[in-house]
């Protein structure tokens, strides 16, 4: 049974153009939604993260969009730039006993110019 | 620097060999997790510690083994159980309590010849 289900699986956007990354979760005891970013040969790295007491969170180019009702959470990326041609992972967990991250399958993004 | 770091990079394995993959972390960090990557798939988790000389398997365990003699060692062993190895491992640790961000090495990447 799949925790995090991540769309779409790959993403081609022009330079400029607002990529939008989508996840749903199932386990209403998630309370920690990060993205991480990766790059061919490398390890991901934590891009933004947001918790459930809020809807929105910027921070620069990205955003996260989330919806507590509706168990989804989106990433934004504004203004994309061919620098951002990575995989994208979304993640949940529960803070409560300090469980592990469980990711989504990744979203491969494609910026062209 | 701290970090975490993951060695080798590259390692090949013969068919019926045990093969030990090296993660350290000097950031003190009390939660060790070892993700396996296969393209499409995302990271799948194999085993995770929480605290020295204590780990729990992951959702997919079968055919590796950890240990955690130490809190900044977690070595991952790939046994010639494991039928299919070939695929991209990562590391990651988390602060202990609190803690959410998960750091990444830089993985390692496997090859059954």
């Amino acid at each position: 049974q799949q925790q995090v289900k991540q769309s779409p699986q790959s993403l081609i956007v022009q330079k400029g153009g607002i990529s939008i990354i989508n996840c749903a979760y199932e386990n209403t005891a998630f309370d920690y939604f990060p993205w991480y970013q990766q790059f061919p040969g490398k390890g991901p790295a934590l891009l933004i993260a947001i918790r459930p007491d809020v809807s929105e969170k910027k921070e620069g180019r990205f955003t996260i969009s989330f919806n507590k009702s509706a168990k989804q959470f989106s990433l934004h990326i504004m203004d994309s730039q061919p620098g951002d041609s990575a995989t994208y992972f979304c993640a949940a967990r529960s803070s409560s006993g300090n469980t592990p991250l469980v990711f989504g399958k990744g979203t491969r993004l494609s910026v062209i110019a | 620097d701290g970090g975490i770091t993951q060695s080798p990079k590259y390692l090949f394995r013969k068919e019926g060999q045990n093969v030990t993959l090296s993660c350290e972390q000097n950031l003190n960090h009390d939660a060790m997790y070892w993700y396996r990557q296969d393209p499409g798939q995302g990271l799948r988790l194999i085993y995770y510690s929480q605290i020295v000389n204590d780990f729990q398997k992951g959702d997919i365990a079968e055919g590796y083994s950890v240990s955690r003699e130490k809190k900044e060692s977690f070595p991952l062993t790939v046994t010639s159980a494991q039928k299919n190895p070939t695929a991209f491992y990562l590391c990651a640790s988390v602060r202990g309590g609190l803690g959410t961000e998960a750091f990444f090495g830089q993985g390692t990447r496997l090859t059954v010849v």
